[in-house]
């Protein structure tokens, strides 16, 4: 069964305070790493795709990594405004479609 | 080009009554996935409709059901409601199925 765990549970930061949320996920078969935003009341926004270890992506303050057990997201000097759970999920497995597998989740407060 | 639309955003209902959402892809977008959203569990996977047809389907009892339409429209339907029913649904599209999967902004079933 694909498992997948996001640390911290919850994250407070500074602004211009950098930090990394963790993704650790045990599968069979990764054909994607994903990486989504969800602001309350709203469904979650799509970040990055990640597919092979050592792949990386970025936009703006943020920086998805990917290693063969588990992925980072980066936050660059954050702001306010990118306060914020931040959603880890996996796609895996020959049969599986669309399934996603999530994690629970960081939820991350950036203070002004 | 219009996102994932879910409707109704809120739904009231009483134990022991059926209910139905509705969710319309992104244009040309065949695959469409439902998630529970809940504190405990986080998001959890359905099941997923492409071409009309389940492709997959999640861990939950068989009194959550869906339907999809020529059009890729899809319908969920839960039956005989429970108090632990009351979550945020959401509709998810993609493509092909595989790869990034976009989100609407859910419904709202609270179960009384």
């Amino acid at each position: 069964e694909d498992q997948v765990t996001q640390s911290p549970e919850a994250l407070r930061l500074q602004e211009g305070e950098s930090s990394s949320l963790n993704c650790s996920y045990t599968v069979s078969g990764l054909r994607g790493l994903f990486w989504y935003r969800q602001d309350p009341g709203k469904g979650p926004e799509f970040l990055f795709t990640l597919y092979s270890a050592g792949e990386e992506k970025e936009k703006e303050r943020l920086k998805a990594t990917l290693t063969k057990k588990e992925s980072f997201l980066h936050i660059t000097a954050p702001k306010p405004e990118d306060s914020a759970t931040y959603l880890c999920a996996v796609q895996a497995g020959e049969t599986s479609g669309s399934r996603l597998t999530f994690g629970e989740g960081t939820q991350l407060t950036v203070n002004p | 080009k219009a996102g994932v639309t879910q409707t109704p955003r809120y739904l009231i209902k009483t134990r022991g009554q059926q209910v139905t959402l509705s969710c319309s892809p992104i244009s040309g977008h065949r695959s469409v996935s439902w998630y529970q959203q809940t504190p405990g569990q986080g998001l959890q996977f359905l099941f997923e409709y492409f071409s009309e047809t389940q492709r997959n389907k999640g861990n939950f009892p068989g009194r959550f059901s869906g339907r999809q339409f020529s059009n890729s429209r899809s319908e969920m339907n839960v039956s005989t409601l429970e108090l632990g029913d009351s979550a945020l649904y959401l509709c998810a599209s993609s493509f092909l199925g595989d790869g990034i999967q976009y989100f609407g902004a859910g419904t709202r079933l609270s179960v009384l």
